[in-house]
Order: structure tokens, then sequence, then C-alpha cells
């Protein structure tokens, strides 16, 4: 099945670095989710947009819903060691499923 | 997520056995999925299931089966003819419209013996 495009792969950081990571896609979505996986655990859901342009915050993490609807934004600031995971985003098919990004892995470097 | 239980957390498959992993929720959503991760990469769909009594095959069907005789559950049977069946699968449920985020269990880790 088609997946979103996550970018970049990895990412090593610095403790109390900020981080930027996006999600793109050739078609136009109504939804925007973004996950956490912790190591060995079912992925969580951070955030979920649902209008072009949005811009949502959860706590130390934001995330953007692009203008075009082809694209999001996930931004988390002054990163700490428990930030470390596979980040996803997600978008609906319209068939009551689910497009995943290949996924965003983070270290943080205390 | 709670609400979403999976059982067991590992489970380990001799050569030819069929192994059946568990996923169980208490939220009354609809919608059940399970999905096959193997290490460093994302999500594949297996199957899922919308109602009671009805499944749809996913991208990577092929060696498994499901059942979903109840709404609170949806197991997933891992079968011999499954050849590389060594993964993390995860349950997930969606309730609502089809805009609503998927919620997951924690996960099963399935190893060949």
């Amino acid at each position: 099945g088609q997946q979103l495009n996550q970018s970049p792969q990895s990412m090593f950081i610095q403790e109390g670095e900020d981080v930027s990571m996006n999600c793109t896609s050739s078609s136009i979505f109504n939804t925007w989710l973004w996950y956490k996986q912790d190591p060995g655990e079912g992925p969580v859901l951070l955030i979920a947009l649902y209008k072009a342009g949005e811009l949502t915050s959860n706590g130390r993490l934001t995330a953007q819903f692009g203008i075009t609807r082809k694209d999001s934004f996930l931004n988390i600031s002054a990163s700490i060691p428990s930030d470390v995971g596979i980040y996803f985003c997600a978008a609906p098919t319209g068939a009551n499923n689910l497009f995943f990004g290949t996924g965003t892995r983070l270290t943080v470097i205390p | 997520d709670g609400g979403i239980t999976q059982s067991p957390k590992y489970l380990f498959r001799k050569e030819g056995q069929n192994v059946t992993l568990s996923c169980e929720q208490n939220l009354n959503h609809d919608a059940m999925y399970w999905y096959r991760q193997d290490p460093g990469q994302g999500l594949r769909l297996i199957y899922y299931s919308q109602i009671v009594n009805d499944f749809q095959k996913g991208d990577i069907a092929e060696g498994y089966s499901v059942s979903r005789e109840k709404k609170e559950s949806f197991p997933l049977t891992v079968t011999s003819a499954q050849k590389n069946p060594t993964a993390f699968y995860l349950c997930a449920v969606m309730g609502g419209n089809s805009n609503q985020p998927q919620h997951f269990g924690d996960g099963t880790r399935l190893s060949i013996l």
C-alpha cells in the first residue's frame, strides 16, 4: 500500500536542541496524525490535525498541517532523553485505514 | 493505550506450528486492525475488521488468518504458511468516522525457535 515519505530517516541530536521532521505525500489528506513509538511498545498518538494550516501544540511538541494538505511537520523543542523513539506520521485512506510514514528514529545524546 | 490488551507480550513458535495472538478492547470501538512491524521498519497492515463477523485483507495477509466473532476481540493466527513470522505485531482500534486516529496496544513480539 501507499506510504507517506518521512524525513529524515534518523536524527542524532544533543539534549536541549530543537528537532524538526516532516512528512510528505503526492496525495491530499484531510487529517494528519503524529505518533511516537518507544522501543518495544505500541505507537502512542501525540497530535491530530484536522484543518489545512492548523498549528497545534502538545507541551514541547508542535505540529502543523501543511497548507497544500500534502504535508505535515513536527517540531520538538528543547529535546530531553525521553524523546528518544520512532516518530510516525499517518493519514487516513478514506477506507477507515491509515497510511503510515516510514518513521523518523530520534536519538538524543545527553 | 489503555483499553487495548494484547497478549502474550512475547511468543515463540516452532517450525510448522500455528500460533494465535490475542487482542481485546473495552473501548466499544467497531474497527480493529493488525499490523506487522519488522526491525527498524514502519507498519504494514495484515488484516482489519470494520464490524463483527466481517474482516478484510490488508497488504500482507498471506500466511495469517483472523476472526471477529465478538466486538471486543480480534485474534490473529500466524499459520505455518507464514515462512518469516519473526516480527513485532501490533493491534489497533478506531472508533467513529474515518478521520479518527487509531489507538494501539503494546504489541506482541513473535520469534521462531
